[in-house]
């Protein structure tokens, strides 16, 4: 167990849609990174939060969006839905600098 | 640009020692990873290498980093079949948000 919880562990939505993913990191850690695997694109970093702030961005669509809460969990928005988001989205922590501890995922089914 | 590779695949006998390899592009590479992938879980943390460090031993794992060659290697010995999984290297540089930049990922597959 990595410390990184996600809810939901699956989610199955239609075309179109919104959903939003949440993510608390492990204690103590300020850092959330946002990730997605797919089989053809691999992981793809999507944007990482620093307490609060968005720190960078990656591949991340302008559909998605994503913000963290003072309490340092973490959610990521996905809106008008495509089949080809169809994913595992990933949640990571980390104090900055060291190591990322990866959430066991949402697999996210767009039909 | 940043660019880790590694080859998709390998097959192993359980017992043997696996090699699992990984090539990267920026020669300011700070930190090195390995992560493991089984399926349907998130990617567990193996082990990590520093840059200043060419070897790296913990238990049954062995890092190997050749940094003027930009190559990473990570050993499993006596492979058992709960060793099978996707392996990912990744590897981070200094400044910034320190975003780790990650391999493909190899597919270990160990049979009897």
């Amino acid at each position: 167990d990595s410390g990184v919880t996600q809810t939901p562990k699956h989610l199955i939505t239609a075309t179109g849609q919104r959903v939003t993913l949440r993510c608390s990191p492990r204690s103590g850690d300020l850092s959330v990174y946002w990730y997605q695997q797919s089989l053809d694109q691999g992981l793809q970093f999507l944007i990482q939060y620093y307490n609060g702030e968005e720190r960078a961005k990656g591949n991340i669509l302008e559909r998605f969006s994503a913000q963290q809460f003072p309490d340092l969990h973490s959610e990521l928005n996905l809106s008008s839905l495509e089949l080809g988001d169809s994913a595992l989205y990933f949640c990571a922590s980390s104090v900055v600098g060291r190591e990322q501890f990866f959430g066991p995922g949402t697999r996210l089914t767009v039909l | 640009g940043e660019d880790v590779e590694q080859s998709l695949f390998l097959s192993v006998r359980e017992g043997d020692s696996s090699v699992i390899n990984c090539t990267y592009t920026d020669s300011s590479s700070t930190y090195l990873y390995w992560y493991k992938q089984e399926p349907g879980a998130g990617l567990q943390l193996l082990t990590y290498i520093f840059s200043n460090m060419d070897m790296k031993q913990d238990q049954r794992l062995t890092v190997l980093l050749n940094k003027k060659d930009k190559h990473l290697s990570l050993r499993i010995a006596d492979t058992q079949t709960g060793d099978s999984a996707i392996y990912f290297c990744a590897e981070t540089q200094p400044g910034g948000s320190y975003i780790p930049t990650f391999g493909r990922g190899t597919s270990l597959i160990v049979h009897p």
